[in-house]
């Protein structure tokens, strides 16, 4: 199947700036996508999620992307934190039974 | 709200040998999906169940692994005999209906060694 990558395997940044993660996916009948946070020895939990049909959705401190033209999704976090180290996965959905498929992930690595 | 629940959260065992992993999803959900992921990649889609059938296991190496989910609420993963190449985290996720378009909610993963 076709497959979701990230464009940096690792992000370094200052506690209190703002972080941008970037994903590229492949397929075009992709219809809806999730951010999920992976914390080392923990299970991905969900941040935030956005359909085909949206440009931008924002949350709590957090804003995804989504660029169809180019297949492109980015998570922002704003004044991003020490807790907001992990590893970050963008996955796609473009399967009828519910199935999502992952791209490798970007470390996110906060400096205090 | 109780979320995924998985055991145990460790495991080491030798080649050829067998294991087995266990996954009780959040209350009321009937879909349930069991996750491969190897260190420093994404989770991989092995099998996935709609109640106690099953949806998709086009991903599962049937050879050695095998999922049930009799009852329609846990589930147990099965690998037997054992490879190095399936050291890796197994993860279970659930959500609602398994219509498109819904969350996934992941438990905390059993990690396997192989040795």
């Amino acid at each position: 199947g076709e497959s979701v990558g990230l464009h940096l395997p690792t992000l370094s940044v200052q506690e209190g700036d703002n972080s941008i993660i970037n994903c590229a996916y492949s397929n075009s009948a992709s219809d809806y996508f999730i951010w999920y946070k992976q914390e080392s020895g923990k299970g991905p939990q969900f941040i935030i999620d956005i359909r085909s049909n949206m440009d931008k959705r924002q949350g709590q401190r957090v804003t995804v992307l989504l660029n169809k033209t180019v297949k492109h999704l980015s998570l922002q976090i704003a004044a991003t934190q020490p807790g907001d180290s992990a590893v970050y996965f963008c996955a796609e959905n473009y399967h009828t039974g519910n199935q999502f498929y992952f791209g490798t992930g970007t470390s996110l690595t906060v400096i205090p | 709200e109780a979320g995924v629940a998985q055991s145990p959260r460790y495991k080491i065992i030798e080649k050829r040998q067998s294991v087995a992993f266990w996954c009780n999803p959040i209350s009321g959900h009937a879909t349930l999906y069991w996750y491969q992921q190897i260190l420093g990649q994404g989770p991989k889609l092995l099998i996935q169940f709609q109640n106690n059938g099953v949806v998709d296991d086009s991903q599962l190496p049937k050879d050695r692994f095998s999922a049930e989910r009799l009852k329609g609420v846990d589930s147990t993963l099965k690998i037997q005999p054992a490879k190095l190449e399936d050291s890796a985290v197994y993860l279970c996720a659930s959500s609602l209906q398994g219509r498109a378009n819904e969350k996934l909610f992941f438990g905390s993963g059993t990690q396997l060694s192989v040795l």
